[in-house]
C-alpha cells in the first residue's frame, strides 16, 4: 500500500524556519516525482514545486523561489521542504503528493498545519 | 503562468442528478508531445485532495464511472453522471503542460 506520512502540525514564529517531511512508502521512492502544495485556510490548492529523487532535480514555481527548499533523502525514502523568513502569508495546509503525469495511480500526505505567530 | 477559471464557483445539486463543472485556460493546453495535461481533483471536506481524472479523460483507480471528463486546447469539462452523497467537495482542474503547474479557483459541489 503506498503512503505519505507527513510530519506533524508547527506553530513558528514570524521570521523562522519550519522543515516539513514527507516519508513515503509502498513504492520506490525515487521512481516517481514528489510534488508539494500550498492551501491556505479557506482557499485553493497552490502548486510549491516538485522533486525528482532519483536525479535530485527540482522544479520550482518562480513565486517560491528563496520560499521554498526541496530536498529528498534516499536513504530513508523522505522528501522535505524547508520554508524561510515565514510570515502570516506562509500560513497554510502543505501537502506533498505523487501526481504522475500518466497514470491512474496519484497519492497525497495527509497535509501538516503551518501556523506562523507570535 | 496560465489561468484556469472554473465555472460555476458553487453548484447547487440533488442526489441524482448530473451535473457539469467547466474548466478554461487561458493558454491551450495540448503539449508538443501530443499529450494535454489538464486534471480533475476532489477534495472532500477536511480530507486531502483526490485525483480523479488524469490527461483530460482517463478515470483515477478506484473512481466511479459516473466521473467523465472531456475537452480538447482550452475548453474542458467534467461530469458527474448522477451525484451522490459522497460526491460533495471542491473541484478543482489542474494543468501541467506549461510551468509552473497551476489549479482553477475550484468548484465547491453542494447538496439543495
Amino acid at each position: 500500500e503506498v503512503k505519505l506520512q507527513q510530519s506533524g502540525d508547527e506553530l513558528v514564529r514570524p521570521g523562522a524556519s519550519v522543515k516539513i517531511s514527507c516519508k513515503a512508502s509502498g513504492y520506490t521512492f525515487t521512481s516517481y516525482s514528489m510534488h508539494w502544495v500550498k492551501q491556505r485556510p479557506g482557499q485553493g490548492l497552490e502548486w510549491i514545486g516538485a522533486i525528482i529523487p532519483i536525479i535530485d532535480t527540482t522544479e520550482y514555481n518562480q513565486k517560491f523561489k528563496g520560499k521554498a527548499t526541496l530536498t529528498a533523502d534516499k536513504s530513508s525514502n523522505t522528501a522535505n521542504m524547508e520554508l524561510s523568513r515565514l510570515t502570516s502569508e506562509d500560513s497554510a495546509v502543505y501537502y506533498c503528493a505523487r501526481l504522475p503525469d500518466n497514470s491512474r495511480f496519484a497519492y497525497w500526505g495527509q497535509g501538516t498545519l503551518v501556523t506562523v505567530s507570535s | 503562468d496560465v489561468v484556469l477559471t472554473q465555472t460555476p464557483s458553487i453548484l447547487s445539486a440533488t442526489i441524482g442528478q448530473s451535473v457539469s463543472i467547466s474548466c478554461r485556460s487561458s493558454q491551450s493546453l495540448l503539449d508538443s508531445d501530443g499529450n494535454t495535461y489538464l486534471y480533475w481533483f476532489l477534495q472532500r471536506p477536511g480530507q486531502s485532495p483526490q485525483r480523479l481524472i488524469y490527461l483530460v479523460s482517463n478515470l483515477g483507480s478506484g473512481v466511479p464511472n459516473r466521473f467523465s471528463g472531456s475537452g480538447s486546447g482550452t475548453d474542458f469539462t467534467l461530469k458527474i453522471s448522477g451525484v451522490e452523497a459522497e460526491d460533495l467537495g471542491v473541484y478543482y482542474c489542474m494543468q501541467a503542460t506549461h510551468a509552473p503547474n497551476t489549479f482553477g479557483a475550484g468548484t465547491k459541489l453542494e447538496l439543495k
